[in-house]
């Protein structure tokens, strides 16, 4: 079974300045994905940003990136240039890819705080 | 309209209702998932379907029972509500190569 840790309950920056949500995960699977999701208060599920294990490259979507460490079973996310809107719980999940798309394991989450 | 849609949106129950979650897709998503949100633990699956006739059981599925009616439906039952199933659930579908997830908005659900 695959297990996502998430270290950082809660986090409160500046707006403007820059935040690493961390992350790490444990599997055995060799083909998997990684993703980061925001939930602000309105509880909707929204995608930040994917990685595929099999890609050397770390993922970027605009002012967020994530630097995977597949070796130290690593997945942080970046968040540059922070923004009041950014305020929300960040999750990251695993999802394992033996008959494509599978169930994601989530971890439990990082409440971000964005302080004007 | 939305692709995902779980209805309904809020829901008081009693304890030992039998009350049942209901979601459908317009995604045309072959896969289907439930998820249980609690505060501190995030989101665990409770089902999941990959076809009308692939349903398997996730990491929480004591308490709870599915439906899969069509490929667009995908209900949760709870035979007889607890107050430990109080707790926001997520519907969310897929397709094979897993870009697409998408979640529906989710039932908050308190059972009293």
């Amino acid at each position: 079974a695959q297990t996502v840790t998430q270290s950082q309950p809660e986090m409160s920056v500046q707006e403007a300045e820059t935040v690493t949500l961390s992350c790490t995960y444990d599997t055995s699977e060799s083909n998997y994905y990684l993703f980061w999701y925001k939930q602000p208060p309105s509880r909707q599920m929204i995608l930040v940003i994917r990685q595929e294990a099999y890609k050397q490259q770390n993922a970027t979507e605009n002012r967020f990136s994530v630097n995977f460490q597949k070796a130290a079973k690593s997945f942080s996310l970046k968040i540059s240039d922070s923004q009041l809107g950014d305020t929300a719980m960040y999750f990251c999940a695993f999802m394992k890819f033996t008959r494509g798309a599978d169930g994601l394991t989530f971890g439990k989450g990082t409440h971000l705080i964005i302080q004007p | 309209d939305a692709d995902v849609t779980q209805t309904p949106r809020n829901r008081i129950t009693k304890t030992g209702k039998r009350i049942m979650l209901e979601c459908s897709q317009t995604k045309g998503h072959d896969r289907m998932y439930w998820y249980r949100q609690d505060p501190g633990l995030g989101l665990r699956l409770i089902y999941y379907s990959f076809d009308v006739k692939d349903i398997n059981k996730g990491e929480i599925s004591d308490g709870y029972s599915v439906s899969r009616q069509a490929q667009a439906k995908f209900s949760l039952s709870l035979e007889s509500a607890i107050p430990n199933q109080t707790a926001l659930y997520f519907c969310a579908t897929s397709d094979s190569t897993g870009y697409g997830y998408t979640f529906g908005s989710g039932t908050r659900l308190t059972v009293v």
